[in-house]
């Protein structure tokens, strides 16, 4: 979905270093989430934010942080990045309106720990 | 949010109607349930959502039964473009974060 957008959307980089991904929408919405996925797995919740002042974990947080920088803007880093994080990172906002919860995603960044 | 547990895996050829079941046994009186669909290496798309018996649009059908504990993603005359992965999600009126879990893979062949 173009009203998503994911920078970088590949990434290689080496064991130890900081990475940071970015994730800015264009939909207006308040709720802002990040998935990470392994080849041939599902999606796992990392952290999520439902508006700028809330940031909350996921089922998989450890060694991830995030920072809201603004309704349209939720950004990922990897402190210290490791070869098990790699896997295909994605971004989502949804607007929970009318007691559903519809979520739209971005394209995705890969990234490639070596 | 209530778990949710539908096959790993499903075979079909073209131009039939493909049925995949998910199963939610303590689903609340006032969720949802939704569905997407993933294709390779791209995001998970919506395509269809319900609370009760039937709904229909473009894309799919979703079936609900009157106990609710189950519901039934229907896609009819399928072709090689549907081979993606299916993900069922079930979603409070709390607004409780939606966990996809692994999904069912349909394989689609000609």
């Amino acid at each position: 979905d173009a009203d998503v957008t994911q920078t970088p959307r590949n990434r290689i980089t080496k064991t130890g270093k900081r990475i940071m991904l970015e994730c800015s929408q264009t939909k207006g919405h308040d709720r802002m989430y990040w998935y990470r996925q392994d080849p041939g797995l599902g999606l796992q919740l990392i952290y999520y934010s439902f508006d700028v002042k809330d940031i909350n974990k996921g089922e998989i947080s450890d060694g991830y942080s995030v920072s809201r920088q603004a309704q349209a803007k939720f950004s990922l880093s990897l402190e210290s990045a490791i070869p098990n994080q790699t896997a295909l990172y994605f971004c989502a906002t949804s607007d929970f309106r009318g007691g559903t919860d519809t979520q739209y995603f971005g394209p995705g960044t890969r990234l490639t720990v070596l | 949010l209530a778990k949710t547990t539908q096959p790993i895996s499903m075979d079909s050829y073209e131009g039939q109607e493909v049925n995949i079941t998910c199963s939610h046994n303590n689903i609340a009186t006032n969720d949802y349930i939704t569905w997407y669909q993933q294709f390779p290496s791209q995001g998970p798309r919506f395509i269809i959502q319900g609370y009760k018996t039937k709904v229909t649009n473009e894309v799919a059908s979703l079936f609900i039964p009157a106990d609710r504990k189950s519901s039934t993603l229907s896609l009819p005359r399928v072709s090689l473009s549907d081979t993606a992965v299916y993900y069922c999600l079930v979603g409070d009126q709390a607004g409780t974060a939606l966990i996809f879990g692994k999904g069912t893979t349909l394989s689609v062949s000609s």
